[in-house]
């Protein structure tokens, strides 16, 4: 119930194209998601993060839409750029006992020229 | 703003021995967290405190400690390594509880 299902584990897309990356939970506890972008040798950087009251949230061409009934939540990058080519993770976590954040397993994305 | 700071980047030690991390959360922020990152496991809670008091703990063996000072910053043990332990150990911080999480470039740690 603790886990965070993330797909698809690799996207490889032209620039110019939408990748889309899907993650599901269980644990109707969790209040926040945020998702993380990673550069090789780099630590994880706070891209976008949205809670259950809203249902779609937009930060210059990143979006996040969350369906909470069915427990589902995806990151929309718009119009990509070979600079968007990193890892992606997406979290969740219940904040009224503590900050711990459950990671899915990671999306490699790769946009090509 | 200068961001959560790690040290050291790189370390290489051998098994049995021990090894201490550090991090210097963002000024201001006082709570920090700790996650082991691995291409098996993936990213995975360590630990995490907010003034000076662990307010939950992962599921790691006790070889694993932390703590965390009265300016925030905060330190990390592992003592009798094992070669399963290199990976990358991160840290996060935040600037209280229930807001968003800033991490750190990471240590690099190789068991040999």
């Amino acid at each position: 119930q603790q886990q965070v299902k993330q797909s698809p584990q690799s996207l490889i897309v032209q620039k110019g194209g939408i990748p889309i990356i899907n993650c599901a939970y269980e644990n109707t506890a969790f209040d926040y998601f945020p998702w993380y972008q990673q550069f090789p040798g780099k630590g994880p950087a706070l891209l976008i993060a949205i809670r259950p009251d809203v249902s779609e949230k937009k930060e210059g061409r990143f979006t996040i839409s969350f369906n909470k009934s069915a427990k589902q939540f995806s990151l929309h990058i718009m119009d990509s750029q070979p600079g968007d080519s990193a890892t992606y993770f997406c979290a969740a976590s219940m904040g009224y006992n503590t900050d711990k954040l459950i990671f899915g397993t990671g999306t490699r994305l790769q946009v090509f020229p | 703003k200068a961001g959560v700071t790690q040290t050291p980047r790189y370390l290489i030690k051998t098994r049995g021995q021990q090894v201490t991390l550090s991090c210097s959360p963002i000024s201001g922020h006082r709570s920090v967290s700790w996650y082991q990152q691995t291409p098996g496991q993936g990213l995975q809670f360590l630990f995490e405190y907010f003034s000076e008091t662990q307010r939950n703990k992962g599921n790691f063996p006790g070889r694993f400690s932390g703590r965390q000072f009265s300016n925030s910053r905060s330190e990390m043990n592992v003592s009798t390594l094992e070669l399963g332990d290199s990976a990358l150990y991160l840290c996060a911080s935040r600037p209280g509880l229930n807001t968003e999480a800033f991490f750190g470039q990471g240590t690099r740690l190789t068991v040999v």
